[in-house]
């Protein structure tokens, strides 16, 4: 059973506008949440991570939400470039596991159109 | 900068048939991770090390092996190949504190190895 699930597989955006990313967990003992964006031909690349104490994290572009109660968080990037256009992974690392032992949804592809 | 090396990019291989994927950690690094991505799926995490010892395993098939080198290099061996197991293998690699729920999960990774089991 998916404990991290991006239900959109894909995002299209004009660019310049906002690109928001959705991601729902399942255990409510995961306290830190990343995100990962993977070009093709390429390995993942870290963006940007949250812990459970704060609910927004902001790093340029890139910002993320999180929402406790709801088991949610969203990653927004504003403006979007074409550059963006990648797939983004939403990660938590695995509740009783070492470090690195990260569970990742399924990915959403963003497309961002000049 | 040094990024993490994987190598080969891409291995064809037949049922039954063994494979090996290299990988190369960032300079430092001590800890490798391995990842199995299957098309359309989310990386899986199959094993990591640390120091040279096993820190944690995931979902790792016992038909496959790993180890890390002393020069903290670390190879997936890969036996009975199956149809299954054509993937998208991921390594990554980090400075480490395995023992721990650490909350930096900032992991490196490599470009991956395409496997195909024909």
């Amino acid at each position: 059973d998916q404990q991290v699930k991006q239900n959109s597989p894909s995002l299209s955006v004009q660019e310049g506008r906002i690109s928001i990313l959705n991601c729902d967990y399942t255990n409510s003992m995961f306290d830190y949440f990343l995100w990962y964006k993977k070009y093709p031909a390429e390995g993942p690349t870290f963006l940007i991570s949250i812990s459970s104490i704060k609910d927004k994290n902001e790093d340029g572009r890139f910002t993320v939400f999180l929402n406790k109660s709801a088991k949610h968080l969203s990653l927004h990037i504003v403006p979007s470039q074409p550059g963006d256009s990648a797939v983004y992974f939403c990660a938590v690392p695995n509740y009783g596991g070492s470090q690195g032992n990260l569970i990742f949804g399924k990915g959403t592809k963003l497309s961002v159109k000049p | 900068a040094a990024g993490v090396i994987q190598s080969p990019r891409h291995l064809i291989k037949e049922k039954r048939e063994t494979a090996t994927l290299k990988c190369y950690p960032i300079p430092r690094h001590d800890t490798v991770y391995w990842y199995q991505q299957g098309p359309g799926q989310d990386p899986q995490f199959l094993i990591s090390f640390y120091e040279k010892m096993q820190s944690d395993k995931g979902s790792i098939p016992d038909r496959f092996s790993a180890q890390q080198f002393s020069d903290y290099h670390s190879e997936l061996n890969m036996s009975s190949l199956e149809l299954g197991d054509s993937a998208l293998y991921f390594c990554a690699s980090s400075l480490g504190r395995p023992a721990s729920q650490a909350t930096n999960e900032k992991l490196f990774f490599g470009s991956g190895t395409q496997l195909s089991v024909l």
